[in-house]
């Protein structure tokens, strides 16, 4: 049973756009929600998180915005550039539970010059 | 600071060889882990530690056993590799709940071929 679904597995945008990826979840006990950034073979690199008790963070061009009632949470990216282009992970924790993380699929950004 | 380290980058084992994964952080994190990566999978946990001498399960821990006997250091074994654990391992680390962001620090990765 996924409990963290990214359910489109890869986006396109034009540069100077902006970038909307989506994560679900279904497990009512996760309260702090984290998005990694990955390139080819490299490891996966924090982006930004946001808590339970919050329902928006902002980070320079990145967003997140978290709606509790949906168990839905979304990325911005304004404005997309090309070094945005990678594969984005959603992933959500139970901070009760030995902070261990469960990752969605992941979902690969393309950025158009 | 070097972060996560693993060792080695790249492996190709034949079925039924063993062998041990190294993965060292200077961080001075309590908490570590092992996960896999598989196309379409995402990050799947095998194994965490949440202090030196500790280990548990995660999601996929069959074929596998770690060991955390420094703080610094998780390892990761396969007593005998089958084709199935052909991936990309990494390995990550962070503080416990409360301390930090919460975020994992990751690894490179090491890229296991098993034939």
């Amino acid at each position: 049973d996924q409990q963290v679904k990214q359910n489109s597995p890869s986006l396109s945008v034009q540069e100077g756009r902006i970038s909307i990826l989506n994560c679900d979840y279904t497990n009512s006990m996760f309260d702090y929600f984290l998005w990694y950034k990955k390139y080819p073979a490299e490891g996966p690199t924090f982006l930004i998180s946001i808590s339970s008790i919050k329902d928006k963070n902002e980070d320079g061009r990145f967003t997140v915005f978290l709606n509790k009632s949906a168990k839905h949470l979304s990325l911005h990216i304004v404005p997309s550039q090309p070094g945005d282009s990678a594969v984005y992970f959603c992933a959500a924790s139970d901070t009760g539970a030995n902070s261990k993380l469960t990752f969605g699929k992941g979902i690969t950004l393309s950025v158009r010059p | 600071n070097a972060g996560v380290t693993q060792t080695p980058k790249f492996r190709v084992l034949k079925t039924g060889q063993s062998m041990t994964l190294l993965c060292a952080q200077d961080m001075n994190h309590e908490y570590m882990y092992w996960y896999r990566q598989d196309p379409g999978m995402g990050l799947r946990l095998i194994h965490y530690s949440v202090g030196e001498g500790t280990t548990a399960k995660g999601e996929v821990p069959d074929g596998y056993n770690v060991s955390r006997l420094k703080k610094q250091n998780f390892l990761l074994g396969l007593e005998s590799a089958a084709p199935s654990q052909t991936s990309v391992y990494f390995c990550a680390s962070s503080y416990p709940p409360g301390q930090g962001t919460g975020e994992q620090y990751f690894g490179p990765g090491t890229r296991l071929t098993v034939t």
